[in-house]
């Protein structure tokens, strides 16, 4: 079968970095996504990953493990405008998304 | 400005009533997608279409419908709408349907059936 969890809720200081966690499990593997949602709008796409390692984008960074059927999405110098949940999604052999239920991420001063 | 439009942006809908959810997107993409999300839940794709003409069922396709006409539009129909349909409502498009293409999202219909 196919599942993906990543935790509820986590809460992190402003100026301090946060690494939230997604594990998967699947036959079939067509790259991971991860996507910033802040409360009553629409996602918004933040990385893909379909090879080992870690792809930095400023301040956001994604790591896969495919061995490992594991990622993290790495926050750095948290801002408060970085509240908001994140949701990774994998691409499955089929082309489609399996979303994980997001990680409501709440920073505080 | 290029994105997704969607319409309306929230309903109130009696039970049983049909209605019809609209999306356009004018970023010439070839797949789309409606999903719905659900509180503690991952969004869950009802319906898809990887190019125009052709459509798909997703994880929750029961009690939805779909059609894709042109490039442009994917409206998704409810023909007899149940409490258990009240969610908010994301289509999404894509350049294509595999590989790494992002999807874009709408602003979401927030739909309460009654």
């Amino acid at each position: 079968g196919q599942n993906i969890d990543q935790p509820t809720e986590m809460t992190a200081t402003e100026g301090a970095i946060v690494q939230i966690n997604c594990t998967y499990q699947t036959s079939g593997f067509n790259g991971l996504f991860w996507y910033q949602q802040h409360a009553g709008e629409a996602p918004t796409f933040l990385s893909y990953n379909v090879l080992d390692g870690l792809e930095e984008k400023g301040r956001f960074s994604s790591f896969l493990s495919r061995s490992k059927g594991y990622s993290y999405l790495l926050l750095k110098e948290l801002q408060m405008k970085d509240s908001a949940s994140y949701l990774c999604a994998f691409m499955d052999s089929n082309y489609q998304l399996i979303w994980g239920a997001g990680t409501k991420l709440i920073i505080k001063p | 400005i290029a994105g997704i439009t969607q319409a309306p942006t929230s309903q109130i809908l009696a039970a049983g009533r049909r209605m019809t959810l609209r999306c356009t997107q004018d970023m010439r993409h070839n797949a789309m997608y409606w999903y719905r999300q659900d509180l503690g839940l991952g969004l869950r794709l009802i319906h898809y279409s990887n190019t125009a003409g052709t459509t798909g069922k997703g994880e929750v396709p029961d009690g939805y419908s779909v059609s894709r006409a042109n490039t442009d539009d994917f409206p998704l129909t409810l023909a007899s709408a149940v409490p258990s349909q009240t969610s908010v409502y994301f289509c999404a498009s894509s350049e294509s349907h595999s590989g790494g293409s992002p999807l874009h999202f709408g602003n979401g219909t927030r739909l309460t059936v009654t």
